[in-house]
């Protein structure tokens, strides 16, 4: 039973369409994130929610915009996809800011391609 | 700027022998170091841990040892195994209002000979 799971696993599109990747966990955990992994590698967090509320927003355009509809999902829609988009989107969930730390639980990724 | 560095993209070991990956941060607001393990087409596992205030930890094979004063950790993996073959993240966690921030390095991806 996968702890935390994102559909679709891959995704190939065409410029200046419109997408969403979808996450859930069933950890029971509090916070989630997004993170995108680009062509260097760096693992680079865009959004982080607790309990619904987004905690972390780090200098992502708004072409992207993440949706909680409860706590074990966080969805990416990400609007007019440009090329520099492509990249692989990881999800991940953690306890939460009661936790002593920040262990988190990653899904598969989606690669993203953008042509 | 990066605040987590991996300065090794990659390093091949023999099996049997010991692996030691570094990484070095520049914020010493940092409360938490966490390595993490990524295998082709998979996310990243959590692997071990070490708090701020200690200096060493260890689980199994694994060991992390912390030099704050040089804001420095290291992975050490002893024996290394051909299955420890991936690419090792490490992290850096703080507290935000509403819980942490995490950031990871580049990587290094650790090649074990058999």
């Amino acid at each position: 039973d996968t702890a935390v799971s994102q559909t679709p696993k891959y995704l190939v599109t065409q410029m200046g369409n419109d997408k969403s990747i979808k996450c859930e966990q069933n950890l029971g955990h509090d916070t989630m994130y997004w993170y995108k992994q680009d062509s260097k590698k760096f693992l680079k967090i865009m959004f982080s929610y607790n309990n619904k509320e987004l905690i972390i927003n780090e200098t992502v355009p708004n072409r992207f915009s993440p949706k909680s509809p409860d706590k074990a999902h966080l969805n990416l829609h990400i609007n007019s996809l440009e090329l520099g988009d492509s990249a692989v989107y990881f999800c991940a969930s953690s306890q939460g800011g009661l936790a002593v730390t920040d262990t988190q639980y990653f899904g598969p990724g989606t690669r993203l391609t953008v042509l | 700027d990066q605040q987590v560095k991996q300065n090794s993209p990659s390093l091949s070991v023999q099996e049997g022998r010991i692996s030691i990956l570094n990484c070095d941060y520049t914020n010493s607001m940092f409360d938490y170091f966490l390595w993490y393990k990524k295998y082709p087409a998979e996310g990243p596992t959590f692997l071990i841990s070490i708090s701020s205030i200690k200096d060493k930890n260890e689980d199994g094979r694994f060991t992390v040892f912390l030099n704050k004063s040089a804001k420095h950790l290291s992975l050490h993996i002893v024996p290394s195994q051909p299955g420890d073959s991936a690419v090792y993240f490490c992290a850096a966690s703080t507290r935000i209002t509403g819980g942490f921030k995490t950031i990871f390095g580049a990587g290094t991806r650790l090649f074990v000979k058999a």
